[in-house]
């Protein structure tokens, strides 16, 4: 089975910890790590972290993410209505020999 | 400043044509990789096609594999897609995203619509 797989919503309260998480059946997903994006409603994504955890200069340190086998992992802690946006997970897949996306987590703010 | 800026989209009926051009500033485009993702109105995100830094080599979706071709003019700092044999199920916004430590820039998207 091809493809990412993350919760299509995600509700947490104001300044509580939000968590994302991607998982995939296929081992040959994530030869390169898996990278997380941030979109806003009307906004082109962002680029939030990279190989797994590493976090790209101007982002937020309330920003983690991470890895286990077959399953990753974002999580942002004190979360602020701002952080209310769609987040998807990608990575390349060398049996297709193409990047997949996961189908998107809409992160709501409480 | 560092910019990817799209043009070219628009409304096309089935089996058309349309070639988006993105234009690159702010970094040195002819060592990184491009790509184009699409989004259709309403969904997730799916990657189209990559093309190498020197244009020696592309990727594609198995959707669009035969009917698009990704390339670009280093000296002009421009990636282009060319869609031919367009279908309804084309329609989304493309991006032009560079790939430096995963999709690292986007542009804004221009967006394709394939309707009669």
């Amino acid at each position: 089975q091809a493809g990412l797989t993350q919760p299509p919503s995600v509700s947490t309260g104001l300044r509580q910890t939000a968590t994302i998480t991607c998982t995939w059946n296929n081992n040959n997903v994530g030869s390169q790590g898996v990278a997380w994006l941030q979109q806003l409603q009307g906004h082109p994504p962002k680029l939030l972290s990279y190989r797994n955890n590493n976090r790209p200069s101007g982002i937020s340190e309330r920003v983690s993410a991470s890895r286990s086998g077959n399953t990753a992992s974002l999580t942002i802690t004190g979360l602020q209505p701002e952080d209310e946006a769609d987040y998807y997970c990608s990575a390349w897949d060398d049996s297709l020999s193409a990047w997949v996306f996961g189908g998107g987590t809409k992160l709501t703010v409480l | 400043e560092v910019q990817l800026v799209e043009s070219g989209g628009g409304l096309v009926q089935p089996g058309g044509s349309l070639r988006l051009s993105c234009a690159a500033s702010g970094f040195t485009f002819s060592t990184s990789w491009m790509h184009w993702v699409r989004q259709a109105p309403g969904k997730g995100l799916v990657w189209v096609a990559y093309i190498k830094s020197d244009g020696s080599g592309t990727i594609y979706a198995d959707s669009v594999k035969g009917r698009f071709t990704i390339s670009r003019d280093n000296a002009k700092n421009t990636l282009f897609l060319q869609m031919n044999s367009l279908r309804v199920e084309d329609t989304a916004v493309y991006y032009c995203v560079r790939e430096f430590n995963a999709f690292d820039i986007w542009g804004q998207g221009t967006m394709v619509t394939v309707s009669s």
